[in-house]
């Protein structure tokens, strides 16, 4: 069974302040998608990732994917309140089997 | 327009009753999802069905049964209801089918058993 880690699994910043989460496995994963919740909602989807050393921006959000496939980092420029949320890494192998979601980092911004 | 839209919202009931929750997508998808979030938001697949058939079906006691109508309808109907089973349940569906890529998630559904 793929397990997904991640860490740290809560981090409090201050608005304007740069971070980095983490996303980590001992298994190779196809793909790997990073999602953000927010209290009383479901995950949304921010990014997949499929090669590895894949890079990919989104905005103030920079993903990549480790080269050999097992893990994956989220780094936040100048952080802002409307990024707080539940970030959730998740990945399965090439058939779709063994999906799994990661415990998640619970992010406060603190204006 | 609600994507993936789920009722109710919140559910609060006994120990021991009998419980539905429906989930609707208007995306056109083929496959949907059951997802149980436990208090620690880990969050555990239950089921999947493709175009109304049954694919996944994990390790769920069988006291939770889904429906699924038609293939942009997928419902939860759960017996005999434990005090374990309080969690946020959430349905999703997926253009991708069994990669289980581009997961579209409706707004979860509180589940409170005392």
């Amino acid at each position: 069974t793929q397990l997904l880690e991640q860490s740290p699994q809560f981090l409090s910043i201050q608005e304007g302040e740069n971070l980095t989460v983490y996303c980590n496995s001992s298994s190779v994963f196809s793909s790997l998608q990073w999602y953000r919740q927010e209290p009383g909602e479901g995950p949304v989807l921010l990014v997949t990732v499929v090669t590895g050393g894949e890079v990919k921006k989104l905005k103030r959000l920079t993903f990549q994917f480790g080269d050999a496939r097992k893990d994956s980092s989220l780094h936040i420029t100048a952080a802002q309140p409307g990024d707080t949320g539940l970030y959730l890494c998740a990945g399965g192998d090439n058939y779709g089997q063994n999906f799994v979601f990661g415990p998640g980092t619970r992010l406060s911004v603190l204006p | 327009d609600t994507a993936v839209s789920q009722t109710p919202k919140y559910l609060v009931t006994q120990m021991g009753n009998d419980k539905s929750i429906k989930c609707e997508q208007n995306l056109g998808h083929d496959t949907m999802y059951w997802y149980k979030q436990d208090s620690k938001k880990f969050l555990k697949i239950m089921f999947s069905y493709n175009n109304k058939e049954l694919i996944i079906n994990e390790t769920v006691p069988n006291r939770f049964s889904p429906k699924s109508p038609d293939k942009a309808h997928l419902n939860l109907h759960i017996n005999s209801l434990e005090l374990g089973d309080s969690a946020v349940y959430f349905c999703a569906s997926s253009p991708v089918g069994l990669t289980r890529e581009k997961l579209f998630f409706g707004s979860g559904t509180q589940l409170s058993v005392l």
